[in-house]
């Protein structure tokens, strides 16, 4: 079946560092892969997403490139900010509108 | 545009009790889901509702968990009984049906005692 698994955190940074959050991703066909946060206190939303091999999603400065030759879908911002603290989610759909999520991974970023 | 409005966003039982949940989800969007979330772990899909008909129940542990979409808009989500490890944050979610696009509301978090 389809699975992800994602970088075990928590994670803290301090501001305008580099952040990188690793998920691989098993799946049969050709899934869509997502990344979805959760600040605190909200619903998760949507961060970026990629349906294609090689595709790259972007927003808010991060970016996250399909690599379907390593299975994977790793999230990276160049510079984070104090607003960057939230648990970000690594997801995989294979195309019946189901969504299937890695852990989580915490972020924390210090001023 | 309004968001997924769930309710309670809290609720403490003892454990053998009952407890529903509510969702109304984003206005026209046909497919609507229930997912849970336990603390430290990723969310897993409940059901997933195509307009009132179910699409997927396959892991909603059915002996105590029931879930309605009546009329193809709102849904509750019912647990009966409830078990110590029912304890989680249950999140609905809706969507248009674009792949993967799904919005989440803020969640009901659910502590069995």
């Amino acid at each position: 079946g389809n699975s992800v698994t994602q970088m075990e955190g928590p994670v803290t940074l301090s501001e305008e560092a580099f952040l990188t959050i690793n998920c691989t991703y098993t799946a049969t066909g050709y899934p869509s892969l997502f990344w979805y946060v959760q600040y605190p206190g909200e619903g998760l939303q949507l961060l970026l997403k990629a349906t294609k091999a090689d595709d790259k999603g972007s927003n808010k400065g991060f970016e996250a490139t399909y690599r379907k030759e390593t299975t994977s879908f790793h999230l990276e911002k160049g510079s984070v900010q104090v607003s960057d603290s939230a648990v970000y989610f690594c997801a995989l759909s294979g195309g019946d509108y189901k969504l299937s999520f890695g852990a989580g991974t915490t972020v924390t970023v210090r001023a | 545009e309004a968001g997924v409005a769930q309710s309670p966003r809290y609720k403490i039982i003892e454990k053998r009790q009952s407890v529903a949940f509510w969702c109304n989800p984003i206005s026209g969007h046909a497919t609507l889901y229930w997912y849970q979330q336990i603390l430290g772990q990723g969310p897993k899909l409940l059901i997933q509702f195509q307009n009132n008909g179910v699409v997927d129940d396959s892991q909603l542990p059915k002996d105590r968990f029931s879930a309605e979409r009546l009329k193809g808009v709102d849904s509750t989500l019912k647990i009966q009984p409830a078990k110590l490890e029912d304890s989680a944050v249950y999140l609905c979610a809706s969507s248009l049906g674009t792949w993967g696009e799904l919005f989440f509301g803020e969640g009901s978090r659910l502590t069995v005692l």
